[in-house]
């Protein structure tokens, strides 16, 4: 299956600072990419969809101000999280379509960085 | 309404036998996809196996088969001969219409412990 990296895989950061978290595709040009949360023994939430070149589309009820999502190339795109706070602490997980679509367009995730907000 | 339903929270299962996991799903969209995914304790997601609401036979990947049902809505994840290594998260998800690149909707997942 396509490859898709996350970085960095763990990250603890302070109250009130931003955190930065990398979606890259590695074998293959990413025009749309995902970004899911998720809670302890919760499922995975779509959080917004991220399209090369212009604005990501947030789902309902995510914070587009909080979760500032950047995809500047066909292989990268960033999830910032802005001043963070403890209710933020998560794991978040991105996906990355193929181009060449089919069934399995964007069946692939990174590992996933889970965040830690003290 | 839920789109996604996995009634089982937990499983148990012994070591070398066959599980089923439980997954239904809601929608009045004739063409549809059903995912099943593996999520061990280090976070990642693992793709296991993929059936498409128009294939006509049950898909499987090795010891993993999705038992498809779709009059009852149901896409249950049959794992034969249970591994160790099988104790994990599983989700079930869908992604509704034709066009790819739709996102896909999670069920709430299944935790299976594999007995040895």
């Amino acid at each position: 299956g396509a490859v898709v990296s996350q970085h960095p895989s763990r990250v603890i950061c302070k109250s009130g600072t931003s955190v930065k978290i990398e979606c890259r595709s590695l074998d293959f040009q990413a025009t749309t990419m995902f970004w899911y949360r998720q809670f302890p023994k919760q499922s995975l939430m779509l959080m917004a969809t991220s399209n090369e070149g212009s604005k990501a589309t947030y789902e309902q009820g995510v914070e587009k101000d909080k979760f500032l999502i950047n995809h500047a190339s066909l292989t990268l795109s960033t999830l910032t999280v802005t001043s963070a706070h403890p209710e933020d602490s998560s794991f978040y997980i991105c996906s990355a379509k193929t181009p060449q679509g089919g069934v399995l367009a964007e069946a692939f995730f990174g590992q996933g960085t889970r965040l830690t907000v003290v | 309404a839920q789109k996604i339903t996995q009634t089982q929270p937990g499983m148990f299962v012994q070591e070398k036998e066959a599980v089923t996991l439980d997954c239904t799903y809601d929608t009045s969209d004739p063409s549809y996809g059903l995912f099943w995914y593996k999520q061990p304790s280090s976070g990642e997601m693992i793709f296991l196996i993929y059936q498409g609401s128009y294939d006509q036979q049950n898909a499987t990947e090795g010891r993993y088969s999705l038992n498809f049902q779709k009059a009852r809505k149901s896409a249950n994840l049959v794992i034969s001969a249970s591994q160790l290594g099988d104790s994990a998260m599983y989700f079930c998800a869908m992604r509704e219409g034709r066009e790819y690149g739709n996102k896909l909707v999670f069920g709430a997942g299944t935790i299976l412990r594999v007995k040895s």
